[in-house]
């Protein structure tokens, strides 16, 4: 079965400073995907940065990279430059290939703060 | 191009009370998700589809079905509602194998009194 963690329930971080979001995952499915989402407080699911399995870098979409380490089972989220726009939850999900089923972790609150 | 469409956005219902939540998505995906949010809480799936006349249960599928009719429409039914049931639920669709990205609705927000 598939099992996401995110192991920070809340993260604070002053503006303009970069902050690391943990997710760690588990399978044995060569083939999956690792996903982050955006959920500000209005509630919408917020699409960020995808990396797939056999990709071999890192994704990079503006602010937010993903650091990817495949043998440790890790997929972070890097957030550069922090706003204080960047306040919301930010999940972790992954794909697998042939479970073909996407599951969330639980969730990381960020407070930018001034 | 609207995306994921659900409807309705809001509801509530007595203890007891049946319905049904619609997903509409108009990007021909193949896959379709349901998914329950609590409050402070991760997206908990409930059921899905891999495609057309399919469906398989997800992590907490006891209380609901779904049916897959059409590929553009995923429905979500609720035929004996009970207050655990209050939630906001979540539809999301996305197209293997390229697809990067699983589009998500706005939600609907259901209470059960």
């Amino acid at each position: 079965a598939q099992k996401i963690t995110q192991t920070q329930p809340g993260m604070f971080v002053q503006e303009k400073e970069a902050v690391t979001l943990d997710c760690t995952y588990d399978t044995s499915d060569p083939s999956y995907g690792l996903f982050w989402y955006k959920q500000p407080s209005s509630g919408e699911m917020i699409f960020l940065i995808y990396q797939g399995s056999y990709d071999q870098q890192n994704a990079t979409e503006g602010r937010y990279s993903l650091n990817f380490q495949k043998a440790r089972k890790s997929a972070n989220l890097v957030i550069s430059a922090s706003q204080l726009g960047d306040s919301a939850m930010y999940f972790c999900a992954q794909f697998s290939g042939s479970a073909r089923q996407l599951t969330f972790g639980s969730g990381t609150q960020l407070t930018v703060l001034p | 191009n609207a995306g994921v469409t659900q409807t309705p956005k809001f509801r509530v219902l007595k203890t007891g009370q049946s319905m049904t939540l619609l997903c509409a998505q108009d990007m021909n995906h193949e896959y379709m998700y349901w998914y329950r949010q609590d409050p402070g809480m991760g997206l908990r799936l409930i059921h899905y589809s891999v495609g057309e006349g399919t469906t398989a249960k997800g992590e907490v599928p006891d209380g609901y079905n779904v049916s897959r009719l059409k590929k553009q429409n995923f429905l979500l039914g609720l035929e004996s509602a009970a207050p655990s049931q209050t939630s906001v639920y979540f539809c999301a669709s996305r197209h293997p194998p390229t697809g990067t990205e699983a589009f998500f609705g706005q939600g609907t927000r259901l209470t059960v009194v």
